[in-house]
């Protein structure tokens, strides 16, 4: 059955620090994986998908087929990063939501 | 710029009540979700709808209904509205032809039951 995984509840990082917030998927076919994040009193919004291979605000995420992950990183967290974050997965005409990563970056 | 709007941004209700919940998308989208979102459990989906009048059941039916009678507009219903269906309800829309499939999604109602 298709599975998000997203193993951290929430991960504190220093402003300027690398960050990287983990996912994993369980799916038989070919993955369409996405990263959506929320701001604080800010509607769910999309922010990026794997299929573009492109940088939002800095962030990135590469598919790992072989270790079933699509783990989203950035270099140098900023304050403004703080927010939830969602990896899902597409199936069918679908998407399977992860539990959600809090991303809190500390000045 | 895609619109989806949801009729309240907080709701209170008493056990047994029914309730409606409604969402309107202005692009023209056929495909629109109900989500429940609650900590540590992420968004799981309620229902879907692909066309006017058809539905498909997600992963957490139970306990609720929904309508769509016209493209824009997909209504939630709560049966018999009970304390554990406190939450916050997201609604989101999009069209198989989106690049990505991307979903757009509505600012929330937060929902409890009293």
């Amino acid at each position: 059955a298709q599975r998000v995984t997203q193993p951290e509840k929430l991960l504190s990082v220093f402003k300027g620090a690398p960050v990287e917030l983990k996912c994993n998927y369980s799916y038989s076919g070919s993955p369409e994986l996405f990263w959506y994040v929320q701001y604080s009193r800010q509607r769910l919004q999309l922010l990026l998908r794997h299929i573009s291979r492109e940088s939002i605000k800095g962030f990135t995420a590469d598919l790992n087929k072989g270790e079933t992950s699509f783990h989203l990183k950035k270099p140098f967290a900023q304050e403004e990063d703080s927010a939830m974050y969602y990896c899902a997965l597409k199936y069918g005409n679908k998407l399977v939501f992860g539990a959600g990563t809090i991303l809190r970056v500390k000045s | 710029d895609v619109k989806v709007t949801q009729s309240s941004r907080y709701l209170v209700k008493r056990t047994g009540e029914k309730v409606f919940l409604e969402c309107v998308q202005d692009m023209d989208h056929e495909n629109m979700f109900w989500y429940r979102q609650d900590p540590g459990l992420g968004l799981r989906l309620i229902y879907f709808s692909y066309d006017v009048k058809m539905k498909e059941k997600g992963d957490i039916p139970e306990g609720y209904s929904v309508s769509r009678e016209k493209k824009e507009r997909f209504s939630l219903i709560l049966e018999s509205a009970s304390t554990n269906q406190t939450s916050m309800y997201l609604c989101a829309s999009t069209t198989p032809g989106l690049a990505g499939y991307e979903q757009y999604f509505g600012p929330g109602t937060r929902l409890t039951v009293t």
